[in-house]
């Protein structure tokens, strides 16, 4: 499956903790992409590592990649009731395959 | 980025009919992609729209049933033909410039079918 798989499937947290959301994938990737959906709205992308990067921040995200293990994760320090989304990881592996395929993704709730 | 505009934003239909969405882009892109998701669930691929040609179909996916036009480069439709209530989703339109930077969507297109 070209899929990234989300854990968990969902996460509730209080307003200022942080979410932790991880992603794991098959086979080796160009690069891999987070996105986050608020309820029935459009995907909107947060950050994207790419297969020679293990770390990126923009500003409260942070995302780590570990190709050993074809695993990353995603922490969102110091939420807020606004991160309340869903999160989707996206591998892309390039080549002749140049679509994006989402998993089922983390439903986030943050509570106020 | 760029602005992603989809028309009509939700729609309620009778079964047995077509809805053509729309979908247009602020700019020139490279590469158009149709999502489904429907409710609960998260976003399956339908096709990739190509310029000037037909579209390529996921698995799972027919022209007959999901024609898509591309005519240029800023601008693409997705009809859901001969509508039943399984079809009922958002269909969402994304953007990509190059081959591996991220996609970015339209508001989505919510269909009902009745």
């Amino acid at each position: 499956s070209q899929q990234g798989e989300e854990d968990p499937q969902a996460l509730s947290i209080q307003e200022g903790e942080n979410a932790t959301m991880n992603c794991s994938y098959k086979t080796s990737i160009n690069n891999l992409q987070w996105y986050r959906q608020n309820s029935g709205r459009g995907l909107v992308h947060l950050i994207l590592i790419r297969s020679n990067e293990r770390e990126k921040h923009s500003g409260r995200l942070r995302v780590t990649l570990d190709t050993s293990k074809k695993s990353s994760s995603l922490l969102i320090t110091a939420s807020r009731a606004a991160d309340t989304a869903s999160y989707f990881c996206a591998p892309y592996y390039g080549g002749a395959t140049n679509k994006l395929i989402f998993g089922t993704g983390t439903l986030l709730a943050v509570q106020p | 980025s760029a602005v992603i505009s989809q028309k009509p934003s939700r729609d309620i239909c009778q079964r047995g009919t077509s809805l053509t969405i729309q979908c247009q882009v602020d700019s020139q892109v490279t590469m158009m992609f149709w999502y489904r998701q429907q409710p609960g669930q998260s976003l399956t691929l339908i096709a990739t729209a190509n310029q000037g040609s037909e579209a390529t179909y996921e698995s799972g996916f027919v022209i007959d049933k999901f024609p898509i036009s591309r005519p240029n480069l800023t601008f693409s439709t997705l009809t859901v033909s001969n509508m039943s209530p399984e079809d009922s989703s958002i269909y969402l339109c994304s953007v990509r410039w190059d081959f591996s930077g991220e996609l970015f969507f339209g508001e989505g297109s919510r269909l009902t079918v009745l």
